[in-house]
C-alpha cells in the first residue's frame, strides 16, 4: 500500500515568489492534515480536512497561505507571497477517520526561502 | 491549550545501554498521548499510544511508555537500545474525548546510539 506522498522534496525560492506544495493521501483517508515544523520545533497543525471541507483552520496565516482539497482526495498548500520566516519543512498526514490518533505522514516538503 | 514538554533535545547513549526519554504534558482533563518516531529522511509514524486501559504499553521493537497521570508524564524507555534506533523521537498529545486526532507535539528528542 503506498504511503502519503508529497510534493516536491525539496524547494528554494526567493522571497515574494509563490509557492505550492502537493499531497496524495493515502487511499480511503478521509481526513487531511498540513503541519509545520520549524528547524528544532515539533510539527505545529495549519489545517485539517475531513474530506472536502476544512474543519480547523485555525492557525492557517490566511493573509499568505491557502489550502485546497478538491474532490476530498489530493491537497494542495499555496504560499503567496512567501517570506523568509517560511522555511521550514511542510509536512502532510492523513487518516482514516477514526478516533484514534494515529497519523500517517509523508516525507515532508523542505522550504528554503532567499 | 495544550503543551508538551519534551526536556531533552538530545540523548546520546551506546549501544545495549537503557535510555528513557522523558515527556511531560499540561492538561487538566482526560488525554490520549502518543511517541511518533522520525528515522533519517522519512516521515513521522507512530511508535506508540497510550488511549485507555492500562497505563503501560509497549511497542513491537521494544520500546515502553507509561502513562502517569499524578505526574502528567507519559516517559519513554528502553532497556537496551540498538545502533538503528538512533531517530528522532516525539511525545504528543490531544484532548479525549472527540480530539483523539488533533495532536499537539512536543519539540522532539534526537536519540543518538553510538557504538
Amino acid at each position: 500500500e503506498a504511503g502519503v506522498v508529497q510534493s516536491p522534496r525539496y524547494k528554494i525560492i526567493e522571497k515574494k515568489q509563490p509557492v505550492a506544495f502537493w499531497c496524495n493521501p493515502i487511499s480511503g483517508h478521509n481526513t487531511l492534515y498540513w503541519y509545520l515544523q520549524n528547524l528544532g520545533q515539533g510539527p505545529e497543525l495549519l489545517i485539517r480536512y475531513e474530506n472536502e471541507e476544512a474543519v480547523d483552520d485555525s492557525q492557517l496565516p490566511k493573509d499568505r497561505f491557502s489550502a485546497e482539497r478538491l474532490k476530498g482526495v489530493d491537497s494542495t498548500l499555496k504560499i503567496q507571497p512567501a517570506e523568509l520566516g517560511d522555511s521550514a519543512v511542510y509536512l502532510c498526514a492523513s487518516s482514516p477517520g477514526q478516533n484514534t490518533g494515529e497519523l500517517f505522514f509523508g516525507e515532508g516538503s523542505r522550504l528554503t526561502v532567499l | 491549550a495544550q503543551s508538551v514538554t519534551q526536556l531533552d533535545s538530545q540523548v546520546p547513549v551506546f549501544e545495549e545501554a537503557p535510555v528513557e526519554l522523558r515527556c511531560n504534558y499540561s492538561s487538566s482533563v482526560s488525554v490520549y498521548l502518543f511517541w511518533y518516531v522520525q528515522y533519517p529522511n522519512q516521515g513521522l509514524q507512530l511508535l506508540l499510544k497510550y488511549l485507555s486501559g492500562s497505563t503501560l504499553v509497549e511497542s513491537i521493537n521494544g520500546f515502553e511508555a507509561e502513562f502517569n497521570k499524578s505526574q502528567t508524564s507519559f516517559h519513554l524507555r528502553k532497556p537496551s537500545v540498538h545502533i538503528s534506533d538512533t531517530a528522532e523521537y516525539f511525545c504528543a498529545v490531544s484532548d479525549w474525548p472527540g480530539g483523539g486526532n488533533k495532536l499537539t507535539f512536543g519539540t522532539g528528542t534526537q536519540l543518538k546510539v553510538e557504538l
